[in-house]
């Protein structure tokens, strides 16, 4: 099992350019969430999927959207990107919605100029 | 807004010192609380998920209790090694949405 696998390990993008953010995992995961992780600030959800159609707010999702068209992939979206958005991205996927243990991707950093 | 506090925020021991750590949440809606490790350059790694109140759980030299009445998870670490260096996230999981709510982190350095 490769597990949960990000991509782009690594990205700079211009204020107002788009791009997704990749996540895939192969443990047949039902539950999937998108974090980002700054200075002082702890992870923050930005938002999470209990299974394929099936998406929602966590706390700081403005700026950002996601899909779940399939259990593996739960690709993140920014629309127009800005400078606060520069953070590092951890996806993150366990069973089910029920309180187990939840595996993190190694991570995107997203720097915005 | 659910908060989720950690203290101290950082920590510096010498090996072998024994050491723990606490984490605040809300004491209503409770469903689970979760513990991570954290090493530089890597990504969280679960430790402990903790859904009782009373629930001790433990690896290795690592401990957790939590208490959900009073909304606290205390982590020990006992004989603290240099690989023990790492930044310690506790997680609250509220309600049945499954979200996890984290703390801010409490950072070790352990020094040989």
């Amino acid at each position: 099992n490769a597990g949960v696998t990000q991509t782009p390990k690594f990205q700079v993008l211009k204020t107002g350019q788009s791009m997704t953010l990749q996540c895939a995992q192969d443990m047949n995961h039902e539950y999937m969430s998108w974090y980002r992780q700054d200075p002082g600030m702890g992870l923050r959800l930005i938002h999470y999927s209990v299974g394929a159609g099936i998406t929602d707010q966590g706390e700081v999702p403005n700026g950002y959207n996601v899909s779940r068209s399939t259990t593996e992939d739960f690709p993140l979206r920014l629309l127009s990107a800005a400078p606060s958005q520069t953070s590092v991205y951890f996806c993150a996927s366990r069973p089910s919605w029920a309180q187990e243990t939840q595996y993190f991707g190694p991570g995107t950093r997203l720097l915005v100029l | 807004i659910l908060n989720v506090e950690q203290s101290p925020q950082s920590l510096h021991v010498q090996e072998g010192d024994s050491t723990n750590f606490t984490c605040s949440f809300p004491s209503s809606n409770f469903y689970a609380l979760h513990w991570y490790r954290w090493e530089t350059a890597k990504s969280p790694e679960a430790l402990f998920v903790m859904t009782l109140n009373g629930d001790e759980k433990k690896k290795g030299r690592i401990s957790a209790t939590l208490n959900t009445k009073e909304g606290y998870s205390y982590l020990y670490i006992k004989g603290s090694q240099p690989e023990d260096s790492a930044t310690y996230l506790c997680a609250f999981g509220s309600g049945n949405t499954g979200k996890l709510i984290f703390g801010q982190g409490t950072t070790l350095q352990v020094k040989p």
